[in-house]
């Protein structure tokens, strides 16, 4: 399966504090994507980070990419209760294929 | 634009009926996913097409789902006869294929239950 695996399953932190999330694939990417799902809703994109980067921002986010690791994290500083969702990577492979393999998600709780 | 829009939102069905989840995507999407999300397994995606033609159908689970998209702005995904393993909430998105970014916009998402 070319399903990723995060970790942790579920995190638990306090306001303010920052939350890191990992992400490992198992074949070569074009892209890894962050997606953030509150309960009950559809996915919402975050960010995208491409193959030959590194690194990216948005925000309080970051987002780092090590393709000889196959691994990816998220992190949110300055975490806030709001921020309290499951957090999903995707990989999209280089096939060009527009479709994503999403991993198994952390469930991230924000102690306000 | 309103986004994704799924409907029905929340569907209870008594198993061996027929069930049809309908997408609309997001106007100028040309690709559209169909997903399927449950504790168990996670999010699997189970089939996608490209201006309006199915290009993966592999994550389909077996013949009584199938799926249709006649044209670009509507699609269905068909469960008959239902089951209650089926029971999951089914995410549509879509995404415009040309553009730079592979950002995908998913709907709401229907929940099912078949009892």
């Amino acid at each position: 399966s070319q399903q990723g695996e995060e970790d942790p399953q579920a995190l638990s932190i306090q306001e303010g504090e920052n939350a890191t999330m990992n992400c490992s694939y198992k074949t070569s990417i074009n892209n890894l994507q962050w997606y953030r799902q509150n309960s009950g809703r559809g996915l919402v994109h975050l960010i995208l980070i491409r193959s030959n980067e590194r690194e990216k921002h948005s925000g309080r986010l970051r987002v780092t990419l090590d393709t000889s690791k196959k691994s990816s994290s998220l992190l949110i500083t300055a975490s806030r209760a709001a921020d309290t969702a499951s957090y999903f990577c995707a990989t999209a492979d280089q096939t060009g294929a527009n479709n994503l393999f999403f991993g198994t998600g952390t469930r991230l709780t924000v102690i306000p | 634009d309103a986004g994704v829009i799924q409907s029905p939102r929340h569907e209870v069905t008594e198993m061996g009926q027929e069930v049809t989840l309908r997408c609309k995507p997001i106007s100028g999407h040309n690709s559209l996913f169909w997903y399927r999300q449950t504790m168990m397994r996670g999010l699997e995606l189970l089939i996608y097409f490209n201006n309006n033609v199915p290009i993966d159908d592999s994550g389909m689970p077996e013949d009584r789902f199938s799926a249709k998209m006649p044209n670009a702005s509507f699609s269905t995904l068909k469960i008959q006869p239902s089951e209650p393993r089926d029971s999951a909430v089914y995410f549509c998105a879509t995404l415009f294929s040309g553009s730079l970014s592979d950002e995908q916009y998913f709907g709401p998402g229907t929940r099912l239950t078949v009892t």
